[in-house]
């Protein structure tokens, strides 16, 4: 089967650095994506892992180890409009599947 | 540039009423298409991809159908509705053989009353 486990909830204060951890369980992997959801919105793109290592892309970060089905998601300077629900996804099944986990609720505080 | 349309927005239908969920594609050819539902707090769970025309996986069993009637057209149905099928519908769609980014639609919020 396929499945992905992150946490449910994280919260951090403004200015801070969060990471959210997602490790999965699923077959033929294909690489790692995160997309955040603001509440009643659609997801949207963040980040895309393929190999291990690190991916930056301004403010967010995204790693992925493929020997441990591990990655995260690093988000630094964070800001109250970073609040909102971070998935992590697995693409799968020769790249024609997107799997999505549970999603990680972010709470920012000031 | 390419944009997805999904409509209706929201919707309520009583129960063992049908449905029709209607996602357009713009700009792009022969992209993958897919339909998620959202629980409230929950994740999004894969209902139905398409690779192609009239081709559909389908990933749950349930008391949905899809269907791909032209290239970036792809529908959501069924025939009687029941409770359980509440939730936020999302169509989506990807690059074909490059599925690392999905764009998603704006949702449809369905309440079966």
């Amino acid at each position: 089967g396929q499945s992905l486990e992150q946490p449910s909830e994280v919260t951090a204060v403004e200015g801070a650095i969060v990471q959210i951890n997602c490790t999965y369980q699923t077959s033929g992997f294909y690489g790692l994506s995160w997309y955040q959801q603001h509440d009643g919105g659609a997801p949207t793109f963040l980040s895309y892992n393929a190999l291990d290592g690190l991916e930056e892309t301004g403010r967010f970060s995204s790693f992925l180890s493929r020997s441990d089905s591990y990655g995260y998601l690093l988000l630094q300077e964070l800001q109250m409009k970073d609040s909102a629900s971070y998935f992590c996804a697995v693409i799968s099944t020769g790249g024609f599947k997107t799997i999505f986990g549970a999603g990680t609720r972010l709470f920012v505080k000031a | 540039s390419q944009t997805i349309h999904q409509w209706p927005a929201t919707l309520v239908q009583p129960v063992g009423s049908p449905l029709s969920l209607e996602c357009t594609v713009e700009g792009t050819s022969n992209p993958n298409l897919y339909w998620y539902r959202q629980a409230a707090g929950r994740g999004l769970q894969l209902l139905f991809y398409s690779v192609g025309i009239g081709q559909i996986s389908s990933e749950v069993p349930q008391n949905l159908s899809a269907s791909r009637p032209q290239d970036r057209q792809f529908i959501l149905s069924s025939k009687k509705l029941l409770l359980s099928d509440s939730g936020f519908y999302l169509c989506a769609w990807s690059v074909k053989f490059r599925n690392t980014e999905a764009f998603f639609g704006q949702g449809t919020r369905l309440t079966v009353v």
